[in-house]
């Protein structure tokens, strides 16, 4: 096990086009979270996921994006009807679920969309 | 709502320094609040989290309550300190959803 890893790590798609992005976590962990990262700014929180139930999702989130983590394993993020305000970062943590602990981190994805 | 406030987006100091990056926060129960680094071409990473009381790679950083703030501290900085450093706060008992400050640029000269 190497860490989070994520897929693919760049992304160039038009306008109006769908994407999907993949995240595996480190193993053994039951948490897993999704971040956005534009330039100038830390991460910002999108959703997460214990195991497959997805508890928490930012109300900032379009509608256009949905998550899933069906088996408790890797999660997919997809982002339809993309636009160019969605050109960003997009990062994907895992951790253990417990309080206080550390969330270890992807490479993460660049997406542009032209 | 939550919000942590980073208020340096670069900080250039010379090898030996002191270093002082400055995290303040606003939330109105118990946070959980870390610190968190990203070197050159590397993944985000774990610096350090107040609830250890630990010191890494020589920084250390305390939890005032009182000032709200969370600063991190290094009495003599070094040319690999050069980094990306975020201050993060995490919710107690509440949603845990974790909120990021805009980070701070750490330059190190030799």
């Amino acid at each position: 096990d190497t860490g989070v890893s994520q897929d693919p790590r760049h992304k160039i798609t038009k306008r109006g086009q769908n994407v999907t992005f993949r995240c595996d976590p480190i193993s053994e962990h039951n948490r897993l979270y999704w971040y956005r990262q534009t330039l100038g700014q830390g991460p910002e929180f999108l959703t997460y996921f214990q195991n497959e139930a997805q508890l928490e999702k930012s109300r900032l989130l379009s509608d256009r994006f949905s998550a899933e983590r069906p088996k408790g394993s890797f999660s997919t993020l997809e982002i339809q009807r993309t636009e160019q305000g969605d050109s960003a970062m997009y990062l994907c943590a895992s951790s253990l679920g417990s309080q206080g602990d550390e969330q270890f981190f992807g490479p993460g994805t660049r997406l542009t969309v032209l | 709502a939550q919000r942590v406030t980073q208020p340096e987006k670069l900080l250039s100091v010379f090898k030996g320094a002191p270093v002082e990056l400055k995290c303040n926060y606003s939330y109105s129960g118990s946070p959980e609040l870390f610190w968190y680094v990203q070197y050159s071409r590397q993944r985000l990473q774990l610096l350090l989290r107040h609830i250890s009381r630990e010191s890494i790679k020589g920084f250390t950083a305390d939890l005032n309550k009182g000032e709200t703030s969370f600063h991190l501290k290094k009495p003599f900085a070094q040319e690999e300190d050069s980094a990306m450093y975020y201050c993060a706060l995490v919710p107690v008992g509440g949603s845990y959803i974790p909120t990021f400050g805009r980070g701070t640029s750490l330059i190190v000269h030799p």
